[in-house]
């Protein structure tokens, strides 16, 4: 069965710091790879999504950059965070179309 | 494009009773439509799914939804709420096409509230 691993659960950074969430997936290949945040209160925002190794596409400017090294692998980062950057972070990947997405359990980040 | 319209952003129900989430949707191709649950500071999980098969669909936890073309609803009902349902809910469809990600629109969430 595939499953999907997001670290860290939760992160307190200070403005200025950079970032990298990690987000892996077992147990399929060539899967799509998202990220999404989630503010406090509202519905997922989609940030990036990949459709293959080394393609990114993304949905909203920011000062935020996704990466995918390897098959499985999907990664977030950011030179400096920003206050609102702040947010509950979610990684999900699906098979192709039609197909549902699966959510990792997510990164809360606090920025201070 | 498509969207998606949630129409209760809150519903309290009592335990033991039905639980019934109104979603209706917008798409410009024949969709695939999924319910979602969150649980607090959770990842979201898949509850059920319609892609075009049975339009009664079952999902876990004894959820069900059912897809109504006419109407562009896909309603999610549960005969007997449970205090383990209060959490948010999302109904999701599904852009349908691989070059664009097979990207997802969300609902706005209804966040379900049972009483003892």
């Amino acid at each position: 069965s595939q499953t999907i691993h997001q670290w860290p659960a939760t992160l307190v950074q200070p403005v200025g710091s950079p970032l990298s969430l990690e987000c892996t997936v077992e147990g399929t290949s060539n899967p799509n790879l998202y990220w999404y945040r989630q503010a406090a209160g509202r519905g997922l925002q989609l940030l990036f999504y990949s459709v293959g190794i080394g393609q990114i596409s993304s949905e909203v400017p920011q000062n935020l950059s996704a990466s995918r090294p390897q098959d499985r692998q999907f990664i977030l980062s950011s030179k400096k965070l920003l206050l609102s950057d702040s947010g509950f972070y979610l990684c999900a990947w699906s098979r192709t179309v039609n197909q549902p997405q699966h959510f990792g359990d997510g990164t809360r980040l606090s920025i201070l | 494009a498509q969207s998606v319209t949630q129409l209760d952003s809150h519903v309290s129900v009592s335990e033991g009773t039905p639980v019934l989430l109104r979603c209706n949707y917008s798409s410009s191709y024949s969709p695939s439509l999924f319910w979602y649950v969150q649980h607090p500071n959770k990842g979201l999980q898949l509850l059920l799914k319609y892609t075009s098969a049975a339009t009664l669909v079952k999902g876990i936890n004894g959820f069900e939804a059912e897809f109504k073309k006419s109407e562009t609803s896909f309603h999610l009902t549960k005969p007997s709420a449970h205090m383990s349902d209060a959490a948010e809910y999302f109904c999701v469809v599904s852009v349908g096409y691989q070059a664009a990600g097979n990207k997802l629109t969300f609902g706005g969430g209804t966040r379900v509230l049972v009483k003892p």
